[in-house]
């Protein structure tokens, strides 16, 4: 079936850097972009950006330039986020979902998340 | 701050009827998105494309949009439907391509 399984929980200091890996299974890998979105505890769901499977481009979001690293490896099916110079406020749950597009009668597309991992810990202290 | 503004809570009781609102500029020329999120838990999406449900949703969860605002319906909530639940859609400032409302929680009483 269609999964996307993600790495397990990490714990680093502040300044490190952290690489956590989202394995798609199911369905052809470099059909479906990827999509990052971090979830701070007990807050709203923000939207990190995406990288295409196909061309591995991605987009960041605003708040996400600089520090976050899309990536991928498409031999193993796998999605990667990396997190550098980490901070306090980094930490948060970060999930990959997988983005479906499906298309209009004017010929343009809509699409949205319709497989999500079941989500990456990250914590950050000193 | 979000482009998309839900209540932060509402409340109904088993077998009544919940309406989640989500506004927003950009909702009048884009699609709007319904994800569930329960405690612990990943998001999930209940309605696409402002009033799509996929197949293995509930037929009690509708969407419904009007100008610049999309509306979720839960008829006939039940105690399994206490959740988080996230709107979104692309963002029309062009600021970031995808924004998420700040999210309502459902409670059911």
């Amino acid at each position: 079936q269609v999964q996307l399984v993600q790495s397990g929980s990490e714990l680093k200091k502040p300044g490190a850097s952290v690489k956590i890996s989202c394995k798609a299974s199911g369905y052809i890998f470099s059909n479906y972009t990827m999509n990052w979105v971090r979830q701070a505890p007990g807050q709203g769901l923000e939207w990190m950006g995406w990288i295409s499977t196909d061309t591995g481009i991605p987009t960041y979001a605003q708040g996400f330039k600089g520090r976050f690293v899309f990536s991928l490896d498409t031999s193993v099916t796998t999605a990667y986020l990396q997190l550098d110079s980490l901070k306090v406020e980094d930490t948060a749950v970060y999930y990959c979902a997988r983005i479906k597009v499906l298309p209009l009668h004017d010929g343009t597309y809509y699409y949205y998340m319709d497989v999500w991992g079941k989500g990456t810990t990250v914590t950050v202290s000193s | 701050s979000s482009g998309l503004i839900q209540p932060p809570s509402v409340s109904v009781s088993p077998g009544q009827t919940a309406k989640i609102t989500c506004s927003g500029e950009a909702l009048s020329k884009h699609f709007g998105y319904w994800y569930q999120q329960k405690p612990g838990q990943a998001p999930m999406v209940v309605i696409y494309k402002d009033d799509e449900r996929p197949s293995d949703i509930p037929e009690r969860f509708s969407g419904s949009s009007s100008g610049t605002t999309v509306t979720l319906t839960i008829s006939g909530v039940q105690a399994e439907d206490e959740a988080d639940y996230y709107c979104q859609s692309p963002d029309i400032s062009g600021t970031n391509l995808w924004v998420f409302g700040g999210g309502t929680r459902l409670t059911v009483l």
